[in-house]
């Protein structure tokens, strides 16, 4: 069990850039969760993929973020024009299926200069 | 829908002393309830899981938590602190599809 990877660990980019992120799960899970976390809150759930489908959007995704598991093994997700807001942290998790608990990565920072 | 308030933001105490840190959920259907830890720049790491199969759940570091039902509520608990304990909690609930809603976390400060 090598964990969940997460890269790059920290992002420092302009506004309205694109960024990327890359997410590595464990080896035999099945699903696949992106969330976001503001200084102060908990993680929010931004979507997930049962493989290679994405089951569900959260209403926080706006059309400027975009998600892809293809293949069903890794996974990205891409912000375009970014915006200030957009600074966070976005964590990805990953769990054998629906029941079991999720093992999360140690995030990208994301900051928006 | 479903969702978790985390009584308190910040809990302070003493190396040795009883850990209480507070959840509670609403959810439509049979929950699954999670507590897990983060440390700075990392992120969260299971403690512990409910999943209907006994009220009293034991997880890692001497951490435990109680499901009651009929106060919709899993507080976490460790019968004595210790400095490494310092961190922050968040308990989560999760639906049938896996699918989870985090409460906004707990800090908890250990003093010597």
């Amino acid at each position: 069990d090598t964990g969940v990877s997460q890269n790059p660990r920290h992002k420092i980019t302009k506004r309205g850039q694109n960024v990327t992120f890359r997410c590595d799960p464990i080896s035999e899970h099945n699903r696949l969760y992106w969330y976001r976390q503001t200084l102060g809150q908990g993680p929010e759930f931004l979507t997930y993929f049962q493989n290679e489908a994405q089951l569900e959007k959260s209403r926080l995704l706006s059309d400027r973020f975009s998600a892809e598991r293809p293949k069903g093994s890794f996974s990205t997700l891409e912000i375009q024009r970014t915006e200030q807001g957009d600074s966070a942290m976005y964590l990805c998790a990953s769990s054998v299926d629906s029941y079991q608990p999720q093992h999360f990565g140690d995030g990208t920072r994301l900051s928006i200069l | 829908a479903q969702s978790v308030t985390q009584l308190g933001s910040h809990v302070s105490v003493s190396e040795g002393a009883l850990v209480l840190l507070r959840c509670n959920y609403s959810s439509s259907v049979p929950p699954y309830l999670f507590w897990y830890v983060q440390y700075p720049n990392q992120g969260l790491q299971l403690l512990l899981k409910y999943t209907s199969a006994a009220t009293l759940v034991k997880g890692i570091n001497g951490f435990e938590a109680e499901f009651k039902k009929s106060e919709t509520s899993f507080h976490l608990t460790k019968p004595s602190a210790h400095m490494s304990d310092a961190a922050e909690y968040f308990c989560a609930v999760s639906d049938q599809g896996g699918k989870s809603t985090f409460g906004d976390g707990t800090t908890l400060t250990v003093k010597p």
